[in-house]
């Protein structure tokens, strides 16, 4: 089955302690993308990558860090997590345009 | 940055009845989609509509493009309870593939 699936789906954990949200594809996308929704601001992408070891910086990447080793995983790391992190994050990947999200993982940072 | 704005924010209707949603966007466009998202789910892509493309069907919904107008809408049929979520529209005015989101219309079904 095609599908996009991000770990953890629910994570409370402190300002300062370093967390990874994994996210893997199992379709060869190409295009691997992240996402935060927030009430009121809708989806806003934090990086994405058009291939292996290519990643970019979307609208607000500060906070971030991605990496691309593989096709298939694309995993989103928080350094240092702050309050202002808590979020629900989506991971997507596209062949064609059309996305594909995982279900999403809900992230608070006390 | 948010370019597409969805009307109405909410909208509630009886199931059976169509339910239209709208989105407007700013800079020209090569495609538009439309998503739903079901509370606290990922999204899932329902239809694309291409800039050169005034009208597209996909079961029961049907999604118009006024490129002039800088808008579309997504008309959902014979809704059901099942059709309850949120619907956001997506643009591709930087590139295919960072979408520029709307904030959505919380679509609410009625039995």
């Amino acid at each position: 089955e095609a599908q996009v699936t991000q770990n953890p789906r629910y994570l409370i954990t402190v300002t300062g302690k370093k967390l990874t949200v994994t996210c893997s594809q199992n379709m060869n996308h190409e295009y691997m993308s992240w996402y935060r929704q927030d009430p009121g601001l809708g989806l806003r992408q934090i990086y994405y990558s058009m291939n292996v070891e290519v990643t970019d910086k979307g609208d607000v990447p500060e906070g971030y860090k991605v990496s691309r080793k593989e096709k298939r995983n694309f995993p989103l790391i928080l350094e240092s997590p702050s309050p202002n992190q808590t979020s629900l994050y989506f991971c997507a990947s596209s062949g064609t345009g059309e996305l594909f999200f995982g279900e999403g993982s809900r992230l608070t940072v006390l | 940055s948010q370019q597409g704005e969805e009307d109405p924010q909410a909208l509630s209707i009886q199931e059976g009845e169509n339910a239209t949603m709208n989105c407007s966007y700013k800079t020209s466009i090569n495609n538009l989609q439309w998503y739903r998202q079901n509370s606290g789910r990922g999204l899932v892509h329902l239809i694309l509509i291409r800039s050169n493309e005034r009208e597209k069907h996909s079961g029961r919904l049907r999604v118009t493009l006024d490129t002039s107008k800088k808008s579309s809408s997504l008309l959902i049929t014979a809704s059901r309870a099942a059709d309850t979520a949120s619907y956001f529209c997506a643009t591709d005015a930087n590139s295919n593939y960072q979408l520029i989101w709307g904030a959505g219309t919380k679509l609410i079904i009625k039995p």
